[in-house]
């Protein structure tokens, strides 16, 4: 499974937007990018996912390079309750699972 | 979203003793589910995944027969740790995934805590 290196954690203030980065330089062509969220003893979320064009939904925005070798994870307005562990995980397009990585840790500070 | 509710929310047993996990599929038919484990302030680790109808197929360095994985149903499958030990004791979640919702997105139930004494 390809990679994904994102930083261990990130603080936002409240109502402010929050961009969370993933670095994936060795995606493959039909690898998409999921984002999931775990909030403190709950299972993870899903939020949104993407192959090449820029996503948008309810939760967040997905913007993903040109390249595709980094995407970025864009709550416009955080709130207390967008606490939570950030995962990007890559998946080829028919494989099976999701295997998460360590994630990123966002604190939204009132 | 789908929903996947998971039953018990949490657990407490005896060492040596056996404890069964549910996993169902609301509103949708489950035609994978996978089940993962997660220790304190640890990954998401997956341990197996599961057709309906077939047997599991377990990821390496877990135990098939310790770990019982059942999806009889379209809706159902359950986890089953035999013998039981504290060093079991962890979050179990599982997940589901229809062909129909869109094979690229998987729902996750909210876990079941599990503490061995």
């Amino acid at each position: 499974d390809a990679k994904t290196t994102q930083p261990n954690s990130m603080e936002s203030n409240e109502e402010e937007p929050v961009h969370l980065p993933c670095n994936h330089s060795t995606i493959s062509g039909t690898d998409y990018i999921h984002w999931y969220r775990q909030l403190p003893s709950q299972g993870p979320e899903y939020v949104i996912h993407g192959l090449t064009s820029n996503v948008n939904n309810r939760m967040a925005s997905l913007a993903i390079a040109e390249d595709r070798k980094s995407s970025t994870l864009i709550l416009h307005r955080a709130t207390l309750r967008d606490a939570a562990v950030y995962y990007c995980i890559l998946r080829q397009t028919g494989a099976n699972n999701l295997f998460f990585g360590t994630g990123t840790r966002l604190t939204v500070i009132p | 979203g789908a929903v996947v509710s998971q039953h018990p929310s949490w657990v407490i047993c005896k060492s040596g003793t056996s404890v069964k996990i549910e996993c169902r599929s609301l509103d949708f038919q489950a035609t994978t589910m996978f089940w993962y484990r997660q220790f304190p302030k640890q990954s998401l680790m997956l341990m197996a995944t599961s057709n309906e109808g077939s047997k599991a197929t377990y990821e390496q360095g877990v135990e098939k027969d310790k770990f019982l994985i059942n999806h009889a149903s379209l809706t159902l499958s359950t986890l089953t740790v035999t013998s039981a030990h504290p060093e079991d004791s962890s979050f179990y979640i599982c997940s589901a995934r229809s062909g129909r919702l869109g094979r690229d997105t998987q729902y996750f139930g909210p876990g079941t805590r599990l503490t061995v004494l």
